[in-house]
């Protein structure tokens, strides 16, 4: 168990529609990572934010907006969902910006569109 | 600019023998690197990582990995492959000396351990 919760496990909705994904790092972990995993695009980097603040952006697409509260969890949102998002989403945390910590990832949220 | 290349999609290996999954890495400055794992419907597991030091670097279960400048490579090794090894494994790098605070991952070798 790398400490990381994602919620939720699973999500199946239609074409148009607008989720939300959460994450709560690690404890102690100030940066909060998103990656899209899909069979033909690898592991990609979406955003990152650190403390509150975005930090880096990626590949994210315009529909795709993402945020860090205070108490530091993070939520992904994804608005005018088509075909092509339906792909593993995770987060990651680590304990700060330095580059040579490591991440820890969630279990990760499957999300199907249809 | 940093860059990382796994050339093989898949490695096979029968349980017992010696693994190798290849890491072939490009950054400006230093590399840190690192190797994860992913098992079927869960999230990259960290198993190691290069930032200094001696070449050999050795992580969990059993794993170890090799850096070697001059090839720019990051090879993951493991002296006596399980079946249970069978899994996703992700090579990543970044910049040690400055630029991205993101790391590269590369597009995964899928590595299967015949009984």
């Amino acid at each position: 168990d790398s400490g990381v919760t994602q919620t939720p496990k699973h999500l199946i909705t239609a074409t148009g529609q607008r989720v939300t994904l959460r994450c709560s790092p690690r404890s102690g972990d100030l940066s909060v990572y998103w990656y899209q995993q899909s069979l033909d695009q690898g592991l990609q980097f979406l955003i990152q934010y650190y403390n509150g603040e975005e930090r880096a952006k990626g590949n994210i697409l315009e529909r795709f907006s993402a945020q860090q509260f205070p108490d530091l969890h993070s939520e992904l949102n994804l608005s005018s969902l088509e075909l092509g998002d339906s792909a593993l989403y995770f987060c990651a945390s680590s304990l700060g910006t330095i580059t040579y910590n490591e991440q820890f990832f969630g279990p990760g949220t499957r999300l199907t569109v249809l | 600019a940093q860059s990382v290349a796994q050339p093989e999609d898949q490695v096979n290996v029968a349980e017992g023998n010696p693994l190798t999954v290849k890491c072939t890495y490009s950054v400006s400055g230093n590399p840190y690197l690192f190797w994860y794992v992913q098992y079927p419907n869960r999230g990259l597991q960290f198993l190691l990582k290069y930032i200094t030091g001696d070449n050999l670097v050795k992580g969990s279960y059993g794993f170890e990995a090799e850096f070697n400048k001059s090839q720019t490579s990051f090879h993951l090794k493991k002296p006596s492959a399980l079946v249970s090894d069978s899994a996703l494994y992700f090579c990543a790098v970044r910049d040690g000396s400055g630029g991205s605070y993101i790391p590269t991952f590369g597009r995964g070798t899928s590595l299967i351990v015949h009984p």
